[in-house]
C-alpha cells in the first residue's frame, strides 16, 4: 500500500517570494506521482505529473517538482509566487499501472499575500 | 485533456432521502472509475473502486450498503447515497483513468450534498 505525507498544512508566503511545498511517500512497488491544486469550491486540477523519464517535472504555470527516489520524495517549487497561486494543494501517489486509485496527501494550503 | 463530469454540481436533499451522483467519462471509455469524498479544509479519501459490469470495490469503513456505486456502462459511474443523513454531508468527487495514456487520472468538478 501507498502512503503520503505532506509535512507543512499551512505555507504562508509573500507575493514575488520562493516557495516549497514539501511531499515524501512510501511505497513498496514503482510509482507514479502527482501535484493536484484546488481552489475554493472547484474539483481537483492537475499541475504536474511524473511517470517517468526525467525526475524533474513542469507545469505551465511556473511551478516544477523533482522526484527523489532515495530520499522518496517530490517537492513542488517555485522561484516568485504570485496572489494567484493561493490555493490548496495536495501530493498523490499511484503505482505505476493501470487500474490503481490515487492515494492523496492531506493537503497543503498555500496563501499569498500581497 | 481528457473530460470527466459529474452531475449535480450541487445537491441539497432532506434527511432520509436517497441522492444520485452522476459521472461521466465525456471522450474515453473508463473500465475503473473511482469516488472519493472529500470533507471540508481536508484531503480526499477514496471511497471505493466502480469496475465497469462488476461489483465495486470498497474500502475499509465505507458501508456498501449505504452508498451504492453503479457501473453500468464504460461511460457513466453512479453513486448513490441512501438514506441520507447530516453527516453524509461532504464533496463528492469522481475520477477515472484514461487507459490509452500511461496513468493520468481526470476528476469530475465534484458534487457538492447537503442533508438537511
Amino acid at each position: 500500500a501507498q502512503s503520503v505525507t505532506q509535512l507543512d498544512s499551512q505555507v504562508p508566503v509573500f507575493e514575488e517570494a520562493p516557495v516549497e511545498l514539501r511531499c515524501n511517500y512510501s511505497s513498496s512497488v514503482s510509482v507514479y506521482l502527482f501535484w493536484y491544486v484546488q481552489y475554493p469550491n472547484q474539483g481537483l486540477q492537475l499541475l504536474l505529473k511524473y511517470l517517468s523519464g526525467s525526475t524533474l517535472v513542469k507545469s505551465i504555470n511556473g511551478f516544477e517538482a523533482e522526484f527523489n527516489k532515495s530520499q522518496t520524495s517530490f517537492h513542488l517549487r517555485k522561484p516568485s509566487v504570485h496572489i494567484s497561486d493561493t490555493a490548496e494543494y495536495f501530493c498523490a501517489v499511484s503505482e505505476n499501472q493501470a487500474g490503481t486509485a490515487l492515494i492523496f496527501g492531506k493537503g497543503t494550503t498555500l496563501s499569498v499575500s500581497s | 485533456g481528457a473530460v470527466v463530469s459529474q452531475h449535480p454540481s450541487r445537491v441539497i436533499c432532506k434527511s432520509g432521502t436517497s441522492v444520485k451522483i452522476e459521472c461521466r467519462s465525456l471522450d474515453f471509455q473508463a473500465t475503473t472509475m473511482f469516488w472519493y469524498r472529500q470533507f471540508p479544509k481536508q484531503s480526499l479519501m477514496l471511497m471505493a473502486t466502480s469496475n465497469e459490469g462488476s461489483k465495486a470495490t470498497y474500502e475499509q469503513g465505507v458501508e456498501k450498503d449505504k452508498f451504492l456505486i453503479n457501473h453500468a456502462s464504460l461511460t457513466l459511474s453512479t453513486l448513490t447515497v441512501t438514506s441520507a443523513h447530516p453527516e453524509d454531508s461532504s464533496f463528492y468527487i469522481c475520477s477515472a483513468r484514461d487507459e490509452r495514456g500511461p496513468g493520468e487520472l481526470f476528476f469530475g468538478e465534484g458534487s457538492r450534498l447537503t442533508v438537511l
